[in-house]
């Protein structure tokens, strides 16, 4: 079945640093990734669509400048938290769908990210 | 009101005991439904999928869809302790802008007991 593969598991980071999560379709292409926050006993939120080769999209109130995403390749997603806080301390997860199974699709999800600043 | 909704229990059930879940939505625009199971610090796993009215099996699940009443359900048969974990319900629409944002549930925490 698809498999996204998420790095890193786990990050620690000082306030004020940058850290990059990726998120890769190893046995699939996805033109569209999916990036989740989900904080501790809450659901799963969607922050943005990630699209291949072009800007991804933001939901309402997620901060585009805070939270980069770069889609380069059918296969790789990058979300890159900037200038961190301790209120971004989250798990983060990305989602991706295999489009050749049509509309017999699940989404598959990464493993997830704990991100933690401190 | 959220778009979904769904009891965050914890629900506690003793091992071969059925588990009964559901969540009811609000959005008649959503056409396709998934539960996912994730346990702790992990990603959603998987586990149904429909976009029909109807029941669907799949080895010890069934997922339950009625569009008319905005209300969804799974079912697990024989609960193991292995079943204990979150489970989340999740929505779409289709062929819309909005295809692909899945709207979960807030997960409700299984718990089975030996």
């Amino acid at each position: 079945g698809a498999v996204v593969s998420q790095h890193p598991s786990w990050v620690i980071c000082k306030s004020g640093t940058s850290v990059k999560i990726e998120c890769r379709s190893l046995d699939f292409q996805a033109t569209t990734m999916f990036w989740y926050r989900q904080f501790p006993k809450q659901s799963l939120m969607l922050m943005a669509t990630s699209n291949e080769g072009s800007k991804a999209t933001y939901e309402q109130g997620v901060e585009k400048d805070k939270f980069l995403i770069n889609h380069a390749s059918l296969t790789l997603s990058t979300l890159t938290v900037t200038s961190a806080h301790p209120e971004d301390s989250s798990f983060y997860i990305c989602s991706a769908r295999d489009l050749s199974a049509g509309y017999n699709y699940g989404y598959t999800f990464g493993s997830g990210t704990r991100l933690t600043v401190v | 009101q959220k778009e979904v909704e769904q009891d965050p229990g914890p629900l506690s059930v003793p091992e071969g005991a059925i588990v009964s879940l559901n969540c009811t939505y609000s959005n008649s625009a959503f056409q396709y439904f998934m539960w996912y199971r994730q346990y702790s610090r992990k990603g959603p796993e998987l586990l149904m999928y429909t976009y029909s009215s109807g029941n669907k099996e799949d080895g010890r699940f069934t997922a339950q869809v009625d569009k008319s009443s905005k209300y969804i359900s799974l079912f697990i048969r024989d609960s193991q302790p292995s079943d204990s974990a979150t489970y989340l319900c999740a929505m779409s629409e289709i062929g819309t802008d909005s295809w692909g944002k899945l709207q979960f549930g807030a997960g409700t925490q299984v718990v089975v007991t030996p």
